[in-house]
């Protein structure tokens, strides 16, 4: 079974440009998560969507940021304009659960990370 | 407000010796806990998890964890280790019922030597 998959795995870009990071969660799991991981902050929660709408975007740094999940199996992290303090892993996770978080196995499944690099 | 403590940013080990990796937390409530491993260039993976029903918690590779409310603490443990168990690890914590907001530790990076 395809786990999540996240693209590109690799971006460079220059400050000021616009990055699109894209996430398919597994089929079948309704909620979905974007994380930061750096090695000053660790690891962060940006926003967590379930049945497409967000739920909580309280760890999305600034308004530079966006996220998007418009069906059930693809959703996008947007950074404009981009700025080298953003540089980090980015994480998608996925699992089943409800909005609440009351259910659930507990269980996020993580992609390999899309790695971002603003010069 | 939950949080957890990883002690030791960097843990290093004989391979077949005893790995012991720290974790505590701070919960004003019952917490769920877990631990998660993140190979090289690779997301995170679940290893264990408590939530609240035994205590000792086994996971994968021959991993596992106590939970222990008197000292806030979740400690990882594994008896003998293997060269493939070198990686990171992280303790994370959230509220009972509550799978939505994962507050992960620093990590800790595991190295293991012949």
């Amino acid at each position: 079974d395809a786990g999540v998959i996240q693209s590109p795995r690799h971006e460079v870009t220059e400050m000021g440009q616009e990055v699109t990071l894209r996430c398919k969660p597994i089929s079948g799991h309704n909620s979905l998560f974007w994380y930061r991981q750096t090695m000053m902050r660790g690891l962060e929660l940006l926003i967590y969507f379930n049945n497409n709408v967000p739920i909580d975007d309280s760890g999305m740094p600034e308004d530079r940021f966006s996220a998007k999940m418009p069906n059930a199996s693809f959703s996008t992290l947007k950074i404009q304009p981009s700025e080298p303090r953003d540089s980090a892993v980015y994480f998608c996770a996925s699992t089943l659960g409800s909005a609440s978080g009351q259910s659930g196995t507990g269980e996020l499944f993580f992609g390999e990370g899309s790695r971002l690099t603003v010069l | 407000a939950q949080s957890v403590t990883q002690l030791g940013s960097h843990v290093s080990v004989s391979e077949g010796a005893l790995v012991l990796l720290r974790c505590n937390y701070s919960s004003s409530v019952p917490p769920y806990l877990f631990w998660y491993v993140q190979y090289p260039n690779q997301g995170l993976q679940l290893l264990l998890k408590y939530t609240s029903a035994a205590t000792l918690v086994k996971g994968i590779n021959g991993f596992e964890a106590e939970f222990k409310k008197s000292e806030t603490s979740f400690h990882l443990t594994k008896p003998s280790a293997h060269m493939s168990d070198a990686a990171e690890y992280f303790c994370a914590v959230t509220l009972s019922g509550g799978y939505n907001k994962l507050i992960f530790g620093a990590g800790t990076r595991l190295a293991v030597h012949p």
